[in-house]
């Protein structure tokens, strides 16, 4: 079974520095997806960022992007130039490729982000 | 807009009860997701549906059932709720067969079981 680990339950932040999630996974597919969720306080869950396996690049999203480390089977989220909407919790999440939308969660990272 | 909605916010319930949570979403999605939210322990599967009237165990479906009649309603059902219940609900929904893998979330459901 698929297995995602985040290892650090909260981390924090100066207003417009950066900061970076760490997440590891564990499968045996060569085909899967990644993404990183951010839940805020008291509101729905969204999507922040996606990575394919296949591709090589780096998925960037403006202020968000991620280190794919395929073989390390890593998927660090880094955040540039924080905002105080940033502050939530972040979630990294796995997918196989034939397993339609069934994702497999991480444990969570709590952000806090200091003005 | 994008549209998920978890009927209850928060809800108290005492043990033994049956409880009902009501999912519906408005974006004629195929597939509809219960997980629930515990600290520590980040989001797990209780029970999934790829079309109506289908359903599939997740992760822990043990004390959960679930029901979906229609293809925007998605209810996740405890028989008997119990103390170790308690926790936070989230629905989620996804187009069917060759999407991005994208989750649409509901603001979830905040259950206390005393």
């Amino acid at each position: 079974a698929q297995t995602v680990t985040q290892s650090q339950p909260e981390m924090s932040v100066q207003e417009a520095e950066t900061v970076t999630l760490s997440c590891t996974y564990d499968t045996s597919e060569s085909d899967y997806y990644l993404f990183w969720y951010k839940q805020p306080p008291s509101r729905q869950m969204i999507l922040v960022i996606r990575q394919e396996a296949y591709k090589q690049q780096n998925a960037t999203e403006n202020r968000f992007s991620v280190n794919f480390q395929k073989a390390a089977k890593s998927f660090s989220l880094k955040i540039s130039d924080s905002q105080l909407g940033d502050a939530a919790m972040y979630f990294c999440a796995y997918r196989r490729e034939t397993s339609g939308s069934r994702l497999t969660f991480g444990e969570g990272t709590q952000l806090t982000v200091n003005p | 807009d994008v549209k998920v909605t978890q009927s209850s916010r928060y809800l108290v319930k005492r043990t033994g009860e049956k409880v009902f949570l009501e999912c519906v979403q408005d974006m004629d999605h195929e597939n509809m997701f219960w997980y629930r939210q515990d600290p520590g322990l980040g989001l797990r599967l209780i029970y999934f549906s790829y079309d109506v009237k289908m359903k599939e165990k997740g992760d822990i479906p043990e004390g959960y059932s679930v029901s979906r009649e229609k293809k925007e309603r998605f209810s996740l059902i405890l028989e008997s709720a119990s103390t170790n219940q308690t926790s936070m609900y989230l629905c989620a929904s996804s187009p069917g067969a060759a999407n991005t893998g994208e989750l649409f979330f509901g603001e979830g459901s905040r259950l206390t079981v005393l």
